[in-house]
């Protein structure tokens, strides 16, 4: 399978500030990308999205960057809060259709 | 408001029982997923289903698991016989083939003795 690996496999951040979580992929072919958020007891949830023919997409407060030449994404949270503490997962598609994850990385927002 | 239902949400048996998960995809997506969620793999792809046909379960254990759509508004995972471990949180996704993201149920959490 794919492999879709995170840095940082825990994050504490004040609340107020900004969060940068990254990823690295391995596959070149992956064409589209997602960022998850997972809260305790459940499934995990959308936040954003980006395809492969963009470096940037931001929706509100929150970012993604897609590096294609070091295949490496991130997200950034803006001005975090304690609500933004969860397990957060990059996710890549590939032209095969099949959605590979990473580990995840926990963020605790500290108030 | 449209959700991918997974059930049971939890379910505790012994080694060796056979143990049914089913989902229950979002009405209009073709593509069905099942991954398994544990501490130390993350969420790792057991199955994937596209217009209900089987497209890749190289993920998943043949001996023992086996994955079925049987119309399109259910998907099974089957362990058969179960073993302790395959405890893990047990998550279907549906989503629209190659037009977006996937839709995550809640899961089903497997805990076996």
């Amino acid at each position: 399978g794919e492999s879709v690996g995170l840095h940082l496999p825990t994050l504490s951040v004040q609340e107020g500030d900004n969060s940068i979580i990254n990823c690295a992929y391995s596959n070149s072919a992956s064409d589209y990308f997602i960022w998850y958020k997972q809260e305790s007891g459940k499934g995990p949830q959308f936040i954003i999205d980006i395809r492969s023919n963009m470096d940037k997409r931001q929706g509100q407060r929150v970012t993604v960057l897609l590096n294609k030449t070091v295949k490496h994404l991130s997200l950034q949270i803006a001005a975090t809060q304690p609500g933004d503490s969860a397990v957060y997962f990059c996710a890549e598609k590939n032209p095969g259709n099949q959605f590979y994850f990473g580990t995840g990385t926990s963020l605790t927002v500290i108030p | 408001d449209a959700r991918v239902t997974q059930t049971p949400r939890h379910k505790v048996t012994e080694m060796g029982q056979e143990v049914t998960m089913r989902c229950q995809p979002i009405l209009g997506h073709n593509t069905v997923f099942w991954y398994r969620q544990t501490m130390m793999q993350g969420l790792e792809l057991l199955a994937y289903f596209r217009n209900r046909a089987p497209l890749d379960d190289s993920g998943m254990p043949k001996d023992r698991f086996s994955a079925e759509m049987p119309d399109a508004t259910l998907a099974t995972l089957k362990i058969q016989p179960s073993e302790p471990r395959d405890s893990a949180v047990y998550f279907c996704a549906s989503g629209p083939y190659l037009a977006g993201e996937l839709f995550f149920g809640e899961g089903s959490r497997l805990t076996v003795l």
